[in-house]
């Protein structure tokens, strides 16, 4: 079936490791995001990426980073330097435009520091 | 970056009633999209709003592109109780997706 698919679902991280999060899709979208998501607040966007070999830094950008090396697939890694990382972490991808007005998303991985 | 503002911030309702949220922007969108998130889950989309004025349903669901281009609603009627969940509002510019803060909706039987 076509999806977008995230692992883990469950991520526990020590202080000081880098993690790195999995997505990947077979719905040969172009356009692939990644969003925190923290309790009682909305999705905000960490990075996006319209193509690949090309990402862009969304609002909270800082302490992640990302790559883009195949059209299906598009990793965050949590670094060190987020100081903050405990969340509900979602993946989304967008069909090519000028259909790409519609994001459809992962089941999530949540990231819990211990 | 931009939130979108969505009402209520949550509701606690009989089961068979119905139910209205929308959500405002001080930017104009070309789509609007609602999606229910149930705990631990990714959102799933439930309706695609894709020019000002349209109405469109999906089953018990209803939802609208304001005329302004700058708000949606979303009806749900005769409540069920797997209708529970959080609901966002989103509004694409073409580049970006913008989210609402979430409606929680309570079922009660």
């Amino acid at each position: 079936d076509g999806g977008i698919t995230q692992s883990p679902k469950y991520l526990f991280r020590k202080e000081g490791q880098n993690v790195t999060l999995s997505c990947e899709q077979n719905l040969n979208h172009d356009a692939m995001y990644w969003y925190r998501q923290d309790p009682g607040q909305g999705l905000r966007l960490i990075y996006y990426s319209q193509i690949v070999n090309d990402f862009q830094k969304g609002d909270i950008a800082e302490g992640y980073s990302v790559s883009r090396e195949k059209k299906e697939s598009f990793p965050l890694t949590v670094t060190s330097a987020q100081k903050n990382p405990t969340a509900f972490y979602l993946c989304a991808s967008s069909p090519p435009r000028p259909l790409g007005t519609e994001a459809f998303f992962g089941q999530g991985t949540r990231l819990t520091v211990v | 970056g931009q939130q979108l503002n969505q009402s209520p911030q949550s509701m606690f309702i009989q089961e068979g009633e119905d139910v209205s949220m929308n959500c405002t922007s001080s930017s104009i969108f070309n789509t609007w999209l609602w999606y229910k998130q149930d705990p631990g889950e990714g959102p799933v989309l439930l309706i695609a709003l894709y020019k000002a004025g349209e109405l469109t349903s999906n089953g018990r669901l209803t939802a609208q592109f304001g005329i302004t281009r700058k708000d949606s609603f979303l009806n749900i009627s005769a409540s069920i109780p797997s209708d529970v969940g959080i609901y966002f509002c989103a509004g694409n510019t073409g580049n970006q997706f913008y989210f609402g803060t979430g409606t929680s909706l309570t079922v009660i039987p």
